[in-house]
C-alpha cells in the first residue's frame, strides 16, 4: 500500500470547516484513499473513502486531486468533539493480498478550540 | 446500529501468564482483524482472519499469539505467555468485504502485563 504523509498537528476554531490535508504520491490506481479517526484512546472510527471522485457523507467531505497524488478531508463545522487524531491511509483492493488490512500512520493530531 | 464488542475492557495480567481478549464482530461480517496500540505509539496491525483461517499476519504476530473463531460468533486473541512490552490496547475489528469496505472497530481492550 502507498505510503501517506501528513502534517503532525492542526488547529481549528469551533465552528470553523477544519480541513486536513494529506499526501500520497505513490499511490497506484486500484488503491482507495480511507480516513479514520481516534477520539482519544477509543477505536479508530471510519469517516470516508474514495477512489477518485469527491465525496461526501454526514460526516466529512473528501476532495482528492485529480492526478489523485492528494487529498484533503474537511469537516464542514467542526465541534470540540472533533478533536482527535485523523488517519489518512491508502488500501489496495481486491486481488492483492491485503485482505482489506489497514496501514495506520501517526496521523493529523486535530485541536478544535472554543 | 451494530457494533463491534470485546471483553474485558481492561485486563491485568503477571508476566508469564495466558491471556484471552475476546470480540463480538458484527453478524453479516466475514473478515476479521486485531490491532494493537502502545501507549503514545500509532496502531499497529497484528492479524487478519478469513474464511476460519489466517489470511495475513504481521512480524509482531509470533508463535505466542492465536486466534480462533470458535462457535461462529466469538472472535478470540490469545496470547499464551504474556510479556511487558504486550501491554497494550488491543483493537478487534471487521468488515463485510475485504478489500473495500470499511473496518469497524471495536473499543478495545487495555492490557497490562505486570
Amino acid at each position: 500500500d502507498a505510503k501517506t504523509t501528513q502534517p503532525p498537528s492542526m488547529d481549528c476554531a469551533e465552528g470553523r470547516a477544519a480541513n486536513l490535508p494529506c499526501n500520497h504520491s505513490t499511490i497506484s490506481g486500484n488503491e482507495y484513499v480511507y480516513w479514520y479517526r481516534q477520539i482519544h484512546s477509543q477505536g479508530p472510527q471510519y469517516i470516508i473513502h474514495g477512489l477518485k471522485n469527491n465525496e461526501t457523507n454526514e460526516m466529512a467531505s473528501l476532495i482528492i486531486t485529480e492526478d489523485r497524488k492528494s487529498s484533503t478531508l474537511i469537516l464542514p463545522h467542526a465541534t470540540l468533539r472533533d478533536t482527535a487524531v485523523y488517519y489518512c491511509i491508502v488500501r489496495g483492493t481486491a486481488g492483492g493480498t491485503s485482505y482489506g488490512k489497514l496501514t495506520f500512520g501517526q496521523g493529523t493530531i486535530l485541536t478544535v478550540h472554543p | 446500529e451494530p457494533e463491534v464488542t470485546q471483553t474485558p475492557s481492561h485486563q491485568v495480567t503477571q508476566m508469564g501468564q495466558e491471556v484471552i481478549l475476546r470480540c463480538v464482530p458484527i453478524s453479516n461480517h466475514l473478515y476479521f482483524y486485531w490491532y494493537r496500540q502502545i501507549l503514545g505509539q500509532k496502531v499497529e496491525f497484528l492479524v487478519s482472519f478469513y474464511n476460519n483461517e489466517i489470511s495475513e499476519k504481521s512480524e509482531i504476530f509470533d508463535d505466542q499469539f492465536s486466534v480462533e473463531r470458535p462457535d461462529g460468533s466469538n472472535f478470540t486473541l490469545k496470547i499464551r505467555s504474556t510479556k511487558l512490552e504486550d501491554s497494550a490496547m488491543y483493537f478487534c475489528a471487521s468488515t463485510s468485504r475485504g478489500n473495500t469496505g470499511e473496518l469497524f472497530f471495536g473499543e478495545g481492550s487495555r492490557l497490562t502485563v505486570l
